[in-house]
C-alpha cells in the first residue's frame, strides 16, 4: 500500500550512542519533514527537505544529520543521543508546501534514551 | 515571536457540540490547518482555512478570522471515538508549520 512509513516503532538506547530513524513514502512526494513531540509543545520541525540532496533546518536541528540521497528515503541520524532528544519522532511528507497541502505523517518512533 | 494558543484540555458528552479555539500570531500568514491526533497515533488532517469565513466538512466545521488571528474547530453530534487531541497549525510566510500544543477532548456518555 502507498504511505509513509517510520521504522523503528520503538527504540531504547544509552547516551552516546549513535541512532538512525527511517522514513520511507511511496507517494514520491517532493517534500519530507521530521518533527519531534514532546508532552507540552507542539510538534517541533528538526529538519526538511524540498527534494532529493536539497535539505534544510527547522526550529531545533542541534544533534541531528539528515540526509536524502533518494527521493523516497529521509532518515534522521542522532549521531550522539542525549536524555533530551527521548520523545516521539514523526516523519511527514507532502507534494508541495503552500496552497492547500496538508502534510501525511508516519505513525511516528519512540525513542528513549537512557 | 510566532505563538500558537489553544485550551489544553476540554470535556463534552456524547451527542453534544465542542468548538475548539486555536489563536495564532506568525510572521506572515498562509493558512491554519487542524489535525486530528488519537492517543499514541500519528496525526490527520481535518481541515485547511485560508480565507475568513466556514468550512464545512461533515460533522466537523472550521472557522477563521483573519485579522483576529483566530480560528475554531466545531464538532457536531460528538461520538466516543472523537475523543482525541485537535493540534492546530498556522502556515508562516516561509511555508512553516507553527504547531499548537494540541487539546485533549475528552468524551464522556
Amino acid at each position: 500500500d502507498a504511505g509513509i512509513t517510520q521504522s523503528p516503532r520503538y527504540k531504547i538506547t544509552e547516551t552516546g550512542r549513535q541512532v538512525t530513524l527511517m522514513c520511507h513514502q511511496t507517494w514520491s512526494h517532493s517534500y519530507m519533514f521530521w518533527y519531534r513531540q514532546d508532552l507540552g509543545h507542539g510538534l517541533r520541525l528538526i529538519y526538511y527537505s524540498a527534494a532529493a540532496d536539497i535539505t534544510d533546518k527547522g526550529e531545533v536541528p542541534d544533534g541531528y544529520v539528515v540526509s536524502r540521497s533518494k527521493t523516497e528515503n529521509f532518515p534522521l541520524t542522532l549521531e550522539s543521543a542525549t536524555r533530551s532528544q527521548t520523545s516521539v519522532y514523526f516523519c511527514a511528507s507532502s507534494p508541495d508546501l503552500g496552497s492547500a497541502q496538508p502534510q501525511h505523517f508516519g505513525d511516528g518512533t519512540r525513542l528513549s534514551i537512557l | 515571536g510566532q505563538n500558537i494558543d489553544q485550551p489544553t484540555e476540554m470535556t463534552a458528552t456524547e451527542g453534544a457540540i465542542v468548538q475548539i479555539n486555536c489563536t495564532y500570531q506568525t510572521s506572515g500568514f498562509n493558512g491554519l490547518f487542524w489535525y486530528q491526533q488519537h492517543a499514541g497515533e500519528a496525526p490527520t488532517f481535518l481541515s485547511y482555512n485560508v480565507l475568513d469565513g466556514l468550512e464545512e466538512k461533515g460533522r466537523f466545521s472550521s472557522f477563521l478570522s483573519r485579522s483576529k488571528g483566530y480560528s475554531y474547530l466545531l464538532l457536531k453530534e460528538l461520538q466516543m471515538k472523537d475523543s482525541a487531541s485537535y493540534l492546530c497549525a498556522a502556515m508562516d510566510s516561509n511555508y512553516q508549520l507553527i504547531w499548537g500544543a494540541g487539546t485533549k477532548l475528552i468524551i464522556k456518555p
